[in-house]
C-alpha cells in the first residue's frame, strides 16, 4: 500500500535555528513529490516539486531534497514567518491518475 | 493573480440537511480535485475531474455525496443527507492537466460544521 511518513509531527524552532523535516514515502512507483505550506485556516500552498532521487529546489530559506525513500525540507536561519504546517504528498504511478496521497504534516513553529 | 475561488467559507448546519459547496477552478485549467481534511485523517481525496469527467471518486461515500461539473468554472460537491461525521474542512484544487506530474492549487476551503 502506498504511504506517506512526515516526521516529526511538530517542531519548535528559535529564530535563525536550522533544522529539516523529514518526509518518507512507500511507493509502487514514484511519478512526483510535492511540498506545500498550509497556514491556519487555509488552503495547501504549493511550494516545490522534485520528480527524481537527487534533485534539490530551493525557494528563500527553504531547500527540498529528495532520494528513493525520503524526502527533506530544509530550512536555513527560519524566522517567525515561517511559521506553518509543512505537507507532502506524492503521486505514483499506481494509480496512473494525478491522484496526491497526503502524509499529515509537521506543525512548525518559529519563536523570535 | 490567479486563485481558486470557494463558496461559502464556513457552513453551520443541522444533521439531515443538504449541504452544497461550490469551487471554481482556475481559468485554463482542465483537472479539478475535492478533499477533505480532518484532524485525524488529515487530507483525503473524495474526487478528481478531468475535463469535467469525473476520473476517480473512490474516497467518496457514493449514497451521500456526489460531485459534480455543470461547467468548466464550476464544481460542485453536495452532501444529502449530511451527518455529523461529515464535519471537516473541504478542499478543492485545479491544475492545468500537464503530464507525467501536476501540481496542485488549493482553494481556501470551506469549514463545515454537521450539528
Amino acid at each position: 500500500e502506498d504511504q506517506v511518513t512526515q516526521s516529526p509531527e511538530a517542531l519548535r524552532l528559535q529564530e535563525g535555528e536550522s533544522s529539516s523535516l523529514n518526509c518518507s514515502y512507500t511507493v509502487s512507483g514514484l511519478r512526483g513529490l510535492f511540498w506545500y505550506r498550509q497556514d491556519p485556516g487555509k488552503g495547501p500552498e504549493f511550494l516545490f516539486t522534485l520528480y527524481s532521487a537527487g534533485e534539490e529546489k530551493e525557494k528563500e530559506r527553504l531547500k527540498a531534497t529528495l532520494t528513493k525513500k525520503e524526502s527533506f525540507l530544509h530550512i536555513t536561519a527560519p524566522k517567525p514567518e515561517d511559521s506553518a504546517t509543512y505537507l507532502c504528498a506524492v503521486q505514483t504511478v499506481s494509480y496512473n491518475t494525478d491522484k496526491l496521497i497526503f502524509g499529515t504534516g509537521t506543525r512548525l513553529q518559529v519563536f523570535p | 493573480d490567479a486563485r481558486v475561488t470557494q463558496t461559502p467559507r464556513d457552513k453551520v448546519t443541522e444533521m439531515g440537511q443538504e449541504v452544497t459547496m461550490r469551487c471554481q477552478p482556475i481559468l485554463g485549467h482542465n483537472t479539478v480535485f475535492w478533499y477533505r481534511q480532518t484532524m485525524m485523517q488529515g487530507l483525503e481525496l473524495l474526487a478528481y475531474f478531468r475535463n469535467r469527467a469525473p476520473l476517480d471518486d473512490s474516497g467518496m461515500p457514493k449514497d451521500r455525496f456526489s460531485a459534480e461539473m455543470p461547467d468548466a468554472t464550476l464544481a460542485t460537491l453536495k452532501i444529502q443527507p449530511s451527518e455529523p461525521r461529515d464535519s471537516a474542512v473541504y478542499f478543492c484544487a485545479s491544475g492545468p492537466g500537464r503530464d507525467p506530474q501536476e501540481t496542485q492549487y488549493f482553494g481556501p476551503g470551506t469549514r463545515l460544521l454537521v450539528l
